[in-house]
């Protein structure tokens, strides 16, 4: 199976700073028809899980566009260029790529200083 | 819009049964494929269970393969998960997420619907 690794897994981060995400894959995400399915979900406080970003860099309707997804091959990452509150959370990758089994990262935990 | 309504969790004894549904609506049920995911307390997101727009595949992480029957009834829009031989390790919330189109890839799931979540406590 892949194994999705993120770093790192806790994240304090200050109002209107930078923030990054890393996502690395035991395996190559890029799929025999071209594209790398990887994709970044944020979860708050007592919710579920929402989409942010497929096929790497695609961005959901309705994200921000100071959220961006990067990469390829084996290593991703999930960058904010100006952390907000409404950021807080926790933050997973997930590979498709290589089904059926479906993995998720162990969740990056956003906070505030 | 699409909505995805868990509902079926609860208390119950190791060893025991219980039956999770997902109710959908706001687009076609029956061109999607669909999944289950959980989350321990505290913990991440673990893939539970797939099945196929038609409902002709089947696939189950290695956790719960040979306990947990994923289903759907597609006039009702309904989507279920069995889980049988319940152990404390399967308490988590579950998820139901919505997965490809028929004519996708499976590899382009990329889970852009959920819903809100079941309890499911395995305790004596």
């Amino acid at each position: 199976d892949v194994v999705m690794t993120q770093s790192p897994l806790s994240l304090p981060v200050t109002l209107g700073q930078p923030a990054s995400i890393s996502c690395r894959s035991s395996q190559s995400l890029l799929h025999s028809d071209g594209n790398t399915y990887l994709s970044w979900f944020h979860q708050r406080p007592g919710q579920s899980p929402r989409r942010l970003i497929y096929k790497v860099s695609k961005r959901d309707s309705g994200v921000p566009d100071r959220i961006s997804g990067s990469g390829s091959g084996t290593d991703f990452t999930l960058k904010i260029s100006r952390v907000e509150a409404e950021d807080v959370g926790v933050y997973y990758c997930m590979q498709s790529t290589h089904w059926p089994t479906w993995m998720f990262g162990q969740g990056t935990r956003v906070e505030i200083k | 819009q699409v909505q995805l309504v868990e509902s079926g969790g609860g208390v119950v004894q190791p060893g025991r049964s219980l039956r999770v549904s997902c109710e959908a609506s706001g687009f076609t049920f029956s061109t999607y494929a669909m999944h289950w995911v959980r989350q321990a307390p505290g913990k991440g997101l673990e893939w539970v269970a797939a099945i196929w727009y038609d409902g002709s595949d089947k696939y189950y992480s290695d956790s719960v393969k040979g306990r947990f029957s994923i289903s759907r009834d597609n006039p009702k829009n309904i989507l279920y998960l069995q889980m049988d031989t319940l152990r404390a390790e399967d308490t988590a919330i579950y998820y139901c997420a919505r997965g490809t189109l028929d004519v996708e890839t499976p590899a382009a799931t990329s889970f852009d619907s959920w819903g809100q979540g079941t309890l499911v406590t395995v305790s004596s």
